[in-house]
């Protein structure tokens, strides 16, 4: 089973800046299969990026992926007051799919 | 526009049974891949069960692994997961989540493009 580290557990930016989350795999990622998802309280998670680098419909350009092997990055280049939510990393080109077990971008 | 409408969760006690439903509509289901993933109340996600669009193939996570039974019916949109043997730690919201393959050959190397607004299951005494 391929593990997903991501890091930091926490993340307290200000609305304008920049964040950048890490997810890394205990093996690697078979054909860049990997996913972001952004969740927040109450909802259900909501594709951002899937295939390392590509967005999902609908999702602004502020958002990016990038990576491969086993490190990925997920980019916000500027945070809007909406983008302060937990996000979630998942493998999926192997059995089992799993996920990274989060990164809260929170308000400082 | 895709829509994913799940029912059935409720508390139930240990031992017990339960069978959540996902009610599908605005793309061809029989065409795509369907998973159960669960959150654990403040926890993360648990990607549990996963069903070829066919039906012919499924997938199960060790921890539910003969005690979860994921099924279709492609001729009513509908995705269903019997949950036998429930246990505490299966408590969670289960989501019901549409697959993409992106490309591959493997009707499980997808990722979930679309999820339900999920539904309680809680396991207690």
């Amino acid at each position: 089973e391929i593990v997903l580290t991501q890091s930091p557990g926490t993340l307290s930016l200000s609305p304008g800046e920049r964040a950048t989350l890490s997810c890394r795999a205990s093996q690697s990622v078979s054909s860049s299969y990997l996913a972001w998802y952004q969740q927040k309280p109450g909802q259900a998670p909501r594709l951002l990026i899937y295939g390392a680098s590509s967005r999902a419909t609908g999702i602004p350009d502020r958002f990016s992926g990038s990576g491969s092997g086993t490190d990925f990055t997920l980019t916000i280049s500027r945070l809007e007051p909406e983008d302060f939510a937990v996000y979630y990393c998942q493998q999926y080109g192997s059995l089992p799919g799993t996920f990274g077990q989060g990164t809260k971008v929170e308000i400082k | 526009e895709v829509q994913l409408l799940e029912s059935g969760g409720g508390l139930v006690q240990p031992g017990g049974s339960l069978r959540l439903s996902c009610a599908a509509s605005g793309f061809m289901f029989s065409t795509y891949a369907m998973s159960w993933v669960r959150q654990a109340p403040g926890k993360g996600l648990e990607w549990v069960s996963a069903i070829s669009g066919s039906g012919a193939t499924t997938y199960y996570a060790d921890s539910v692994k003969g005690r979860f039974t994921i099924s279709r019916d492609n001729s009513k949109n509908t995705l269903y997961v019997q949950m036998n043997s429930l246990r505490a730690e299966d408590t969670a919201v289960y989501y019901c989540a549409k697959g993409n393959r992106d490309g591959s050959s493997s009707w499980y190397k997808i990722y979930f493009d679309s999820w339900g607004q999920g539904t309680l299951v809680t396991v207690s005494s």
